[in-house]
């Protein structure tokens, strides 16, 4: 069946500093979304990216969606502290179901 | 206040008992799901329902069950309980449009 990896697993950084979370799929994807959660809440959804090399950026967010449609990654720039938390992609090969990746723990250190 | 209800909030279980995890929602979406959250395995889906009446099979869907009467509600069923179903329990609904993925508030389940 469909498998999402994530890496890293954790990520500790400055705060000020940039992270980087990437996720790859076993099979080719019709889109991909990225949700974040905050230490204790729900996943909240960010942002769905749907065509081949497709770019988007949400303020200090960049997202990418890889040629293949396969991979995936989420670019923060500058490193808050209100950025902690788990950032799971989440995989759509066209039907119904949404695998989820296992996730990045992101810790930023004032 | 539109949203995803899910109860209870905590709980905690016997073993071999029954438990049912209630999920509603009152936006009308079709799409159901229901994930567990485990330290270091993310969220893993359990079962899922396209619309009213139909459900489907996830990656976890072993010593679980659902049901989809109605569009609003989306029941998830533990019909004799373990202690590997110890997890966070989240139900989601689909937004119609953008296919986001809208979490209830999660269900803390305990098996002892």
């Amino acid at each position: 069946g469909q498998q999402v990896m994530q890496i890293p697993q954790y990520q500790h950084v400055q705060e000020g500093e940039d992270f980087t979370t990437y996720c790859n799929s076993s099979t080719t994807l019709s889109n991909i979304q990225w949700y974040k959660q905050r230490p204790g809440g729900h996943p909240v959804f960010l942002i769905q990216l749907v065509k081949s090399g497709e770019v988007k950026k949400q303020k200090r967010l960049t997202f990418q969606f890889g040629e293949a449609k396969k991979n995936s990654s989420l670019h923060i720039t500058a490193t808050q502290t209100t950025d902690v938390g788990t950032y799971f992609c989440a995989g759509n090969s066209g039907t119904y179901k949404y695998i989820f990746g296992t996730g990045t723990r992101l810790k930023v250190l004032a | 206040i539109a949203g995803i209800t899910q109860a209870p909030t905590s709980q905690i279980l016997a073993a071999g008992r029954r438990m049912t995890l209630r999920c509603t929602q009152d936006m009308r979406h079709n799409a159901m799901y229901w994930y567990r959250q485990d330290l270091g395995l993310g969220l893993r889906l359990i079962h899922y329902s396209n619309t009213a009446g139909t459900t489907g099979k996830g990656e976890v869907p072993d010593g679980y069950s659902v049901s989809r009467a109605n569009t609003d509600d989306f029941p998830l069923t533990l019909a004799s309980a373990v202690p590997s179903q110890t997890s966070v329990y989240f139900c989601a609904s689909r937004v119609q449009g953008t296919g986001e993925l809208f979490f209830g508030e999660g269900s803390r389940l305990t098996v002892l």
